[in-house]
């Protein structure tokens, strides 16, 4: 079965640094552009960043550029996003996503819920 | 920025037809596709490239877009179909936004 799996849940303090994972199974993502998504509890989906596994070129949405930086592992297929220092309105669910050649997320992981105390 | 709209809520009766809208500058011109997400889970791909369907998607579902407007319909809903739905448009110029969400009612 094709997926993304992403790493467990974290608690974390402000000021704390963090970087979680995404890796893809069942199938080859090297040539995969991954994204991540941000959705706060009770709101919509925000898109933050791709990174292409192959070459580790990224993008950044203008709303989150210098917020959080995303990298790649080609050789076990594993994107990742990380903080530097985290802050309380960092607390939401993380999503990566592969985004296909017909233009669209078609696989999510699991989400990585992240929780940020002041 | 670039910015997609829809209605925060839909409500519709099981076996009537549902239609969500996502409003954008010449989002015509672009390429759309919709997300449904039921609470507690991943987003899962309903439409891609504004009409096609992915495999195991059912029939009853159906994408259009024309000038500022894209909408998903949903055919004789169905209870499981009461979840939230995203549109998505996609060019170099919009990068990968979301629209604001919809949460549809079956009742």
């Amino acid at each position: 079965e094709v997926q993304l799996v992403q790493s467990g849940a974290e608690v974390k303090k402000s000021g704390e640094s963090l970087k979680i994972s995404c890796k893809g199974s069942g199938y080859s993502f090297i040539n995969y552009w991954v994204g991540w998504v941000r959705q706060k509890p009770g709101k919509g989906l925000e898109w933050m960043a791709m990174i292409y596994l192959g070459d580790s070129e990224s993008r950044y949405s203008p709303s989150f550029q210098g917020q959080v930086t995303t990298s790649a592992d080609k050789s076990t297929g594993t994107a990742y996003l990380q903080w530097s220092s985290l802050k309380a309105s960092d607390t939401a669910m993380y999503y990566c996503a592969g985004w296909s050649k017909y233009d669209a997320f078609d696989i999510w992981g699991q989400g990585t819920k992240v929780t940020v105390s002041s | 920025s670039y910015e997609l709209t829809q209605p925060p809520s839909v409500s519709v009766s099981p076996g009537q037809t549902a239609s969500i809208t996502c409003s954008g500058d010449k989002l015509g011109d672009k390429y759309v596709c919709w997300y449904q997400q039921k609470p507690g889970q991943s987003p899962v791909l309903l439409i891609f490239q504004d009409t096609r369907r992915p495999s195991g998607i059912p029939e009853r579902f159906s994408g259009s877009n024309s000038g500022n407007t894209a909408t998903l319909t949903i055919s004789g809903t169905q209870t499981m179909d009461e979840a939230e739905y995203f549109c998505q448009a996609w060019d170099s110029s919009t990068a990968y936004v979301f629209g604001t969400g919809t949460k549809v009612t079956v009742l």
